[in-house]
């Protein structure tokens, strides 16, 4: 029944490795996001696919690789981990409706680089 | 810029209002909102503004929107322990990018 799910909650790895972090919604939206938490709570967009189609792309390096096969899944490949990839990395999705474009959030993913 | 400013830290005491501030960015946003997150959680809606509302009130939140001064507040009553949290304003561009910019957010402690 969850809305918005991303596994693994929580991911510690080697520099030098390469992880991935799957997103999953059930809620039908045309939109879905990555965005990254870090250590003083900041928030910043990463990536934002429309309908399959990347739209946003910030200035993330090219290790992180997002892919969406379909509408529902959103997944995330990070290439060469750098300790400054530690951070909490949350799914979101949106769909334009009567209240707005609201933004529904996954629990996140600690990812923890050694 | 993109910058969406809050101030960092309110404490309050258990029972006492909280006021948490926000100023945006984009003049042109048409929603704008408010959540929340709990220690080791995800982001949660708490509520949203239409721009053209001054007000808007859902039991013990309150939403304030100056759209001249760009400032967006978030009026909580009888505050309680289990408001600790962090509180995120947010701006959503209404191009084509979608983009849902943040706030720095601001850490709500409520004293016993």
């Amino acid at each position: 029944d969850t809305a918005v799910s991303q596994t693994p909650k929580y991911l510690v790895t080697q520099m030098g490795n390469d992880k991935s972090i799957k997103c999953e919604q059930n809620l039908g939206h045309d939109t879905m996001y990555w965005y990254k938490q870090d250590s003083k709570k900041f928030l910043k967009i990463m990536f934002s696919y429309n309908n399959k189609e990347l739209i946003i792309n910030e200035t993330v390096p090219n290790r992180f690789s997002p892919k969406s096969p379909d509408k529902a899944h959103l997944n995330l490949h990070i290439n060469s981990l750098e300790l400054g990839d530690s951070a909490v990395y949350f799914c979101a999705s949106s769909q334009r409706g009567r209240q707005g474009r609201q933004a529904f959030f996954g629990q996140g993913t600690r990812l923890t680089v050694v | 810029g993109e910058d969406v400013e809050q101030s960092l830290f309110l404490s309050v005491r258990e029972g006492d209002s909280s006021v948490i501030n926000c100023t945006y960015t984009d003049s042109s946003s048409t929603y704008l909102y408010w959540y929340k997150q709990e220690p080791g959680a995800g982001l949660q809606l708490l509520t949203y503004i239409f721009s053209n509302m001054d007000m808007k009130q859902d039991q013990r939140l309150t939403v304030l929107l100056n759209k001249k001064d760009k400032h967006l507040s978030l009026r909580i009553a009888d505050t309680q322990t289990g408001d600790s949290a962090i509180y995120f304003c947010a701006e959503i561009r209404e191009d084509s990018s979608y983009k849902l910019i943040f706030g720095s957010g601001t850490r709500l402690l409520v004293r016993p």
